[in-house]
């Protein structure tokens, strides 16, 4: 099974920040590679997809990028509502699995 | 509006089966390909298990293969997940998702993500 390692677990960042979280797969995935964003008792909700195409819907100031086995989603500048966690999934081969998520907490 | 509404969680001890549902609406079931996956408390995303349109592929986790079966009734627009020989460590949030294809070209089986959940059911295996 292809095992996807995010980093940081959990970071504190402030109203404004630019936050990068990290996603790292065991073999190479190429760019099949999602990234989803949980808030406390909701169900997740899909940000980007192919490594960097953004969900329509989605603010702009999320961003994706990275192939092979890193991968970077990008938030510009947090906003109040962007505290959450986020998980990133690789969809290349069965089972898929998800990272263990990256809880960004108010600084 | 899509909607998938699961059903069927509860409490059950070690050992024991519990059957959940994925009621869905608002879209063509029988097209989709569907998904359980589950969260334990406080804990990350895991992925259970996989059911394409026509219920002739089947996948799951290596952590419930063998004791947890996925179903589904393209006429009744419904979803299942029986689960059997229960453990402590099964115990989590059970959503069932949707797969959306963005891509039907090349290596298409890859290119998809998960676009639309239900709320959950919770599960909780205890003595």
């Amino acid at each position: 099974d292809i095992q996807m390692t995010q980093s940081p677990s959990s970071l504190s960042a402030s109203v404004g920040d630019r936050v990068t979280i990290t996603c790292r797969a065991s073999q190479t995935i190429g760019t099949y590679l999602n990234w989803y964003q949980q808030k406390p008792g909701k169900t997740p909700k899909l940000l980007i997809y192919a490594a960097s195409s953004l969900q329509s819907g989605v603010p702009s100031r999320f961003s994706g990028s990275g192939s092979g086995t890193d991968f970077t989603l990008t938030i510009s500048s947090l906003q109040p509502e962007d505290f959450a966690t986020y998980y990133c999934q690789q969809s290349y081969s069965t089972p898929q699995t998800f990272g263990q998520g990256t809880k960004v907490e108010i600084k | 509006e899509v909607q998938l509404v699961e059903s069927g969680g509860g409490l059950v001890q070690p050992g024991g089966s519990l059957r959940l549902s994925c009621a869905a609406s608002g879209f063509t079931f029988r097209s989709y390909t569907m998904n359980w996956v589950r969260q334990a408390p406080g804990k990350g995303l895991e992925w259970v298990s996989y059911i394409s349109s026509s219920s002739s592929t089947i996948y799951y986790a290596a952590s419930v293969k063998g004791r947890f079966t996925i179903s589904r009734d393209n006429a009744k627009n419904s979803l299942y997940l029986q689960m059997n020989s229960l453990r402590d460590e099964d115990t989590a949030v059970y959503y069932c998702a949707r797969t959306y294809y963005y891509d039907s070209s090349g290596y298409y089986e890859a290119k998809y993500y998960f676009d639309y959940w239900g709320q959950g059911t919770l599960v909780t295996v205890s003595s």
